[in-house]
């Protein structure tokens, strides 16, 4: 099993450009989540879906969208990227029943120039 | 004032030293208490989680809460080189019906052998 896997693990982006990073998770498990990492800031939630089909926003929304088109996969999109979205981006995947045991994927450490 | 403070370090000890983590919260809604570590350039891994004030022991690992005042603590016992990493503390909240994680920032830990 993979757990789960993120696509690219890395990517350089010019402001104002587009990108979706792919989140894959083989652990037919009901909750996902996109998470940003910062220098001092720890994790912070961007969007997460309770099943296929839903999506929420968390706490650092803006600037990014989400689609669960299929159960094993969240896409986060970025429309027009900006220097401040310059990150490590992390997927996490529970089965929801108890978010604290959450399954993260390796990460998509991102830089807009 | 954030919900989770953590200290960042750096902290580096030498090995077989005990060590001693720490995270302090605000929000008396919090109720169970995770403790994950991050390899570098990895993602969070989940090591232990707890719920009610005491002591929770994991091998060389023992998580402590004291609800009273708001304080939680992961000690490692024996340390080595492989303890060297990133560790958040993760604290989960039920509020109106919705699960809520909040992470703090993380403290970097180096094992010198």
């Amino acid at each position: 099993n993979a757990g789960v896997t993120q696509t690219p693990k890395f990517r350089v982006l010019k402001t104002g450009q587009s990108m979706t990073l792919l989140c894959a998770q083989d652990m037919n498990h009901e909750y996902m989540y996109w998470y940003r990492q910062d220098p001092g800031m720890g994790l912070r939630l961007i969007h997460y879906s309770v099943g296929e089909g839903t999506t929420a926003k968390g706490e650092v929304p803006d600037g990014y969208n989400v689609s669960r088109l299929k159960k094993q996969n969240f896409l986060l999109g970025l429309e027009s990227a900006a220097p401040s979205q310059t990150s490590v981006y992390f997927c996490a995947t529970n089965r929801g029943l108890f978010i604290g045991e959450q399954y993260f994927g390796p990460g998509t450490r991102l830089t807009v120039t | 004032q954030k919900e989770v403070e953590q200290d960042p370090g750096p902290l580096s000890v030498p090995e077989g030293a005990i060590v001693s983590l720490n995270c302090t919260y605000s929000n008396s809604a919090f109720q169970y208490f995770m403790w994950y570590r991050q390899y570098s350039r990895k993602g969070p891994e989940l090591l232990m989680y707890t719920y009610s004030s005491g002591n929770k022991e994991d091998g060389r690992f023992t998580a402590q809460v004291d609800k009273s005042s708001k304080y939680i603590s992961l000690f490692i016992r024996d340390s080595q080189p492989s303890d060297s990493a990133t560790y958040l503390c993760a604290m989960r909240a039920l509020i109106q019906g919705a699960q809520k994680l909040v992470f703090g920032q993380g403290t970097r830990l180096t094992i010198n052998p």
